[in-house]
Formats: C-alpha cells, structure tokens, sequence
C-alpha cells in the first residue's frame, strides 16, 4: 500500500508571491491534515479536510487556505508569501477519527 | 490556546539503559492522546492513540500509559538502543479533532 505522498519536496519562493502543496493520502483514506513545522513553534495544525469539507482551522491568517477533491488529495495554498512562511509543511491521513495518522515526507518550502 | 508540554526537552542515555518521558495536556475535553517518533529526515511514525483513561499499551520496547483525570501520560523506553535516537511527540486530542502538539522529547541514544 502506497504512503502519502507529498509534491513538491522542496520550494523556494520570494515574497509576495503564492504557492500551491499537493498532498496524496493512502488510498482509502478520507481525512487529510496538514500541519506547519518551525524550529521555534514546533509542530502546528492548520486544517483538515474529511469528504471534501474543511472539519477544523487552526490560529493562522486567511492567507493560509486548502481544499480537498473528491478522490481525497489535498492542495493548501499560502498568498502573499512572508519570510515567515518559511517551514516544512507535513500533511497526514487516517482512515477514521480515534485511527493513527500516516505522515508524509513534507514540502521544505523557503522564502526568500 | 492548549498547552501541551514534554518534558524533558531532550535526553542522553546509554544503550541498555531504560528511560520515560511524560506528555502533560488539558484534562477537560479529552478525546485522544496520540503519540508519535519523529527520526532526522523521515516522517512523523505513530507509535500509539491512546483513548481511556487508565490505558496502557505497548509495541515492542515501547509502552505508554494515560491518565486522563490528571492529565498526563507517560512513555516509556525499555533498554534503550541507538536505533530508538529521535524525537517523541505528544499530541492531545480535543473537541473538533484538532491535535494540539508538544514541543518533543529529543532522545539520543549513545552506543
């Protein structure tokens, strides 16, 4: 059974500009987060989407936004990039609520 | 804003040595206490989801148990190896199904 697969592995983008991450669940599974990783935050939830319905959004700014399409991936978009943005952002599945959640490799995205 | 802490912050053992880390989070609210091992550039990896209180579960040399009244929960290592090198997370579980993320346990394991 293939993991989740996340494209690109790596990004790097200047201010102001906008970046779209796509993230491929395990087949068969319907819930899809993504999460921000920083060195000084940690690891952050930004949201999630089951069925193609956004469930829960976490604190961070509209410019943060994602969907989900009928055959479960997922894309999140940020606009307006700020040196801010720069981290590693990790998207998981899992089958159902109270399942293990199955990580991806995560997008390393920089800018600049 | 929930606060999930793990302590210690990070640890250095002998191989063969047995260790723990505790996880603390809200103890109103609770749904699932999940936790996970974090190795240098590969994937977060579920080690456990814990849901009752009072549960006690184990993989191998790995075993975690939950109090969800006081709000903690304990992972424990047995016999260390350099292999199990990496870092622990928590993460709680709370209405809506958020998961809210501790700041890890750095383990590091010295042949």
């Amino acid at each position: 059974k293939a993991g989740v697969t996340q494209t690109p592995r790596y990004l790097i983008k200047t201010r102001g500009q906008q970046v779209t991450l796509s993230c491929s669940p395990i087949s068969g599974h319907r819930s899809v987060s993504w999460y921000q990783q920083t060195p000084g935050q940690g690891l952050q939830f930004l949201f999630e989407y089951f069925s193609e319905t956004q469930r829960n959004k976490g604190n961070f700014p509209g410019r943060f936004s994602g969907r989900q399409f009928s055959n479960s991936r997922s894309e999140m978009n940020v606009s307006t990039l700020e040196l801010g943005d720069s981290a590693l952002y990790l998207c998981a599945s899992r089958l159902a609520d109270f399942h293990e959640q199955y990580f991806g490799p995560g997008t390393r995205l920089t800018v600049t | 804003i929930l606060n999930v802490e793990q302590s210690p912050q990070s640890l250095h053992v002998q191989e063969g040595d047995s260790t723990n880390f505790t996880c603390s989070f809200p103890s109103s609210n609770f749904y699932a206490l999940h936790w996970y091992r974090w190795e240098t550039a590969k994937s977060p990896e579920a080690l456990f989801v814990m849901t009752l209180n009072g549960d006690e579960k184990k993989k191998g040399r790995i075993s975690a148990t939950l109090n969800t009244k006081e709000g903690y929960s304990y992972l424990y290592i047995k016999g260390s190896q350099p292999e199990d090198s990496a870092t622990y997370l928590c993460a709680f579980k709370h209405a809506g199904n958020m998961l809210t993320f501790g700041g890890g346990t750095r383990l590091m394991v010295k042949p």
